[in-house]
């Protein structure tokens, strides 16, 4: 089974700052990658599809990058709705989550 | 609108047995695989289980493989998740979600039903 790790698990960040979470695969999974955002006592939101694709109704400041193991998330100019958690997720596996925080 | 609905969940003993249900609503229900994917109190999202559009495919993660079964009724827009053999490390809040296709990208989620296991 192919494992999905994050990093870092959690940080803190100020509005208007740019933030980066890394999310990588045990082996390749081409552009096998999605990204979702989660609100306390919420279902997840998808964010972005095959790694780089910006689903629907999300803002442009979010973005996804990368290919085999290694992918990003950033969010530009981070928000005041933006802190929450954020997991990847590649087909049954996801990742342990990323928690985005206000410093 | 696209719209998926979870009932059944409630408070059960160890041992014993419920239904989830996930009812859909604003599209072609037939077209669409779904997910099951549970999160424990302060966890993170795991996947549980899925369903292909005609039923005629399912898969299941190795912790609840032999006590879930996951089945749907097209007819009925409506996919069912019968958890058996429960245990305290199922206790969760469990969606269901609309696959997307390429990539299963989980497009649409359900506002989750929470099961409770506990004597």
């Amino acid at each position: 089974d192919i494992q999905m790790t994050q990093s870092p698990s959690s940080l803190s960040a100020s509005v208007g700052d740019r933030v980066t979470i890394t999310c990588r695969a045990s082996q390749s999974i081409s552009s096998h990658l999605n990204w979702y955002q989660q609100k306390s006592g919420k279902a997840p939101k998808l964010l972005i599809y095959t790694a780089s694709n910006l689903q629907n109704g999300v803002p442009s400041r979010f973005s996804g990058s990368g290919s085999g193991t290694d992918f990003t998330l950033t969010i530009n100019s981070l928000q005041p709705e933006d802190f929450a958690t954020y997991y990847c997720q590649h087909s049954a596996s996801f990742g342990p989550g990323t928690r985005v925080e206000i410093k | 609108e696209v719209q998926l609905v979870e009932s059944g969940g409630g408070l059960v003993q160890p041992g014993g047995s419920l239904r989830l249900s996930c009812t859909a609503s604003g599209f072609t229900f037939s077209d669409f695989w779904i997910h099951w994917v549970r999160q424990g109190p302060g966890k993170g999202l795991v996947w549980v289980s899925h369903i292909r559009s005609d039923g005629s495919g399912t898969a299941y993660a190795d912790s609840v493989k032999g006590r879930f079964t996951v089945s749907r009724d097209n007819t009925k827009n409506t996919v069912f998740l019968q958890m058996d053999s429960l245990r305290a490390e199922d206790t969760a809040v469990y969606y269901c979600a609309r696959d997307e296709g390429f990539s299963t990208p989980l497009g649409y989620w359900g506002q989750g039903a929470l099961v409770t296991v506990s004597s």
